[in-house]
């Protein structure tokens, strides 16, 4: 079945430490999201990109890194420079034409403890 | 730039009632898209239902229409005959168009509960 594969579904995280959230998705999307999710504040743009090894800022990127190397993933990864990681990750993707909608995967909880 | 918003963080209706869900947009674009989402507490975000701004006619999709408002930039969901599986939060969002960036920018969500 084609789809939008988060892995893993819940992390812990140590202060300090680097974290990698895993996107993948056999679509054939071009365009991928990541989108961070806390309670009261919807869904804010971390990273975007609409095609293979370019990628752009969202609203909220700092202390965040991603790479776009094949097609099919969107790593996201969280650097020790974010101060509040906790939250819940959802990635998404589209073809890029405006007026279809988003997939997004299962969603990733981070915890830091 | 665009934002959205959704001034009711919670709702509640009766089973097989109609609810509307609010929201509104800012935005400088004639050409955009609008969506509503749904997150169940699964957390998978599903589309519900999306409306083309250039469109006159309100989309719907079984229990579920618009009232498009384009000159208000209003945009709300109506769930008609509300059932025990609609309960869920739900995201209204907005997109640009003319394929400049595809990012899809979200209001906070209302919470929709259903009472039996």
């Amino acid at each position: 079945d084609g789809g939008i594969t988060q892995s893993p579904k819940y992390l812990f995280r140590k202060e300090g430490q680097n974290v990698t959230l895993s996107c993948e998705q056999n679509l054939n999307h071009d365009a991928m999201y990541w989108y961070r999710q806390d309670p009261g504040q919807g869904l804010r743009l971390i990273y975007y990109s609409q095609i293979v090894n370019d990628f752009q800022k969202g609203d909220i990127a700092e202390g965040y890194s991603v790479s776009r190397e094949k097609k099919e993933s969107f790593p996201l990864t969280v650097t020790s420079a974010q101060k509040n990681p906790t939250a819940f990750y959802l990635c998404a993707s589209s073809i890029t034409r405006d007026r279809d909608e988003a997939f997004f995967g299962q969603g990733t909880r981070l915890t830091v403890v | 730039a665009q934002t959205v918003t959704q001034s009711q963080p919670e709702m509640s209706v009766q089973e097989a009632e109609t609810v509307t869900l609010s929201c509104t947009y800012d935005t400088s674009e004639s050409d955009y898209y609008l969506f509503w989402y749904k997150q169940p507490p699964s957390r998978q975000m599903i589309l519900v239902i999306r409306q083309e701004a250039y469109k006159q006619q309100n989309a719907t999709e079984n229990r579920f229409s618009v009232n498009f408002q384009k000159a208000a930039k209003s945009f709300s969901l109506k769930i008609s005959d509300s059932q025990l599986g609609d309960a869920a939060m739900y995201f209204c969002a907005y997109r640009r168009g003319g394929g400049a960036t595809n990012k899809l920018i979200f209001g906070t969500g209302t919470l929709l509960a259903v009472q039996p």
